[in-house]
């Protein structure tokens, strides 16, 4: 079964300045996506940002791009220029792309980080 | 457009009660998903419908938890009798197509807290 690990319960960045979320997996299979949620105070989460495996280069949003390195099984999220709104529990998923019988919207979830943001 | 909405935002019950909790789709979604996240721990996949269809109930905890998505538009997620591990939140997401065929977005509700005491 494939796990998502994120292993910084909590993250601090000044703002401006740039932060780096951690998120490693563990999965068998090759081809999968995965995902970066935010979910700020107001509850609904929010899609940051999608890799999918078989693509090389890293995917990039704004201020928010990944650090994608799939023999390693580890997917970070870099904030730059952070800004206040930018506060929020962040969610590392992992999403297979194999039909299994079962349901394939069935993201499998980190326990987050929850990122603070100071002026 | 609406977002997916979620009813009530906020759910405090005694143990043993029943609680329902309501989520409206992002109209014309077929993909109906329910997920929880109790305190601390990871955000868990309960079911998934397509339509009125269960697809995947394969996350669902026990038989005190009854979804239903009659007529296929909004969902309900009836728990009974509630049990303090019940707490929570719920969230419902929805996708227009089966986000395993192309590259659809799922989109979340705000959820909503339970709290049973």
């Amino acid at each position: 079964a494939q796990t998502v690990t994120q292993s910084q319960p909590e993250m601090s960045v000044q703002e401006a300045e740039t932060v780096t979320l951690s998120c490693t997996y563990d999965t068998s299979e090759s081809d999968y996506y995965l995902f970066w949620y935010k979910q700020p105070p107001s509850r609904q989460m929010i899609l940051v940002i999608r890799q999918e495996a078989y693509k090389q280069q890293n995917a990039t949003e704004n201020r928010f791009s990944v650090n994608f390195q799939k023999a390693a099984k580890s997917f970070s999220l870099k904030i730059s220029d952070s800004q206040l709104g930018d506060a929020a529990m962040y969610f590392c998923a992992y999403r297979s792309t194999m039909n299994y019988g079962g349901s394939q919207g069935n993201l499998i979830f980190g326990k987050g980080t929850k990122l603070s943001v100071k002026p | 457009e609406a977002g997916v909405t979620q009813f009530p935002s906020h759910s405090v019950i005694e143990k043993g009660q029943t609680v329902t909790l309501r989520c409206d789709p992002i109209s014309g979604h077929d993909n109906l998903y329910w997920y929880r996240r109790v305190m601390g721990k990871e955000i868990k996949f309960l079911l998934h419908f397509v339509k009125e269809s269960k697809q995947d109930e394969s996350g669902m905890p026990n038989n005190r938890f009854l979804a239903e998505r009659t007529g296929g538009t909004y969902s309900t997620l009836k728990v009974q009798p509630a049990e303090l591990e019940d707490s929570g939140v719920y969230f419902c997401a929805s996708s227009q197509a089966a986000v395993w065929t192309t590259n659809e977005k799922l989109f979340f509700g705000s959820g909503t807290q339970l709290s049973v005491l």
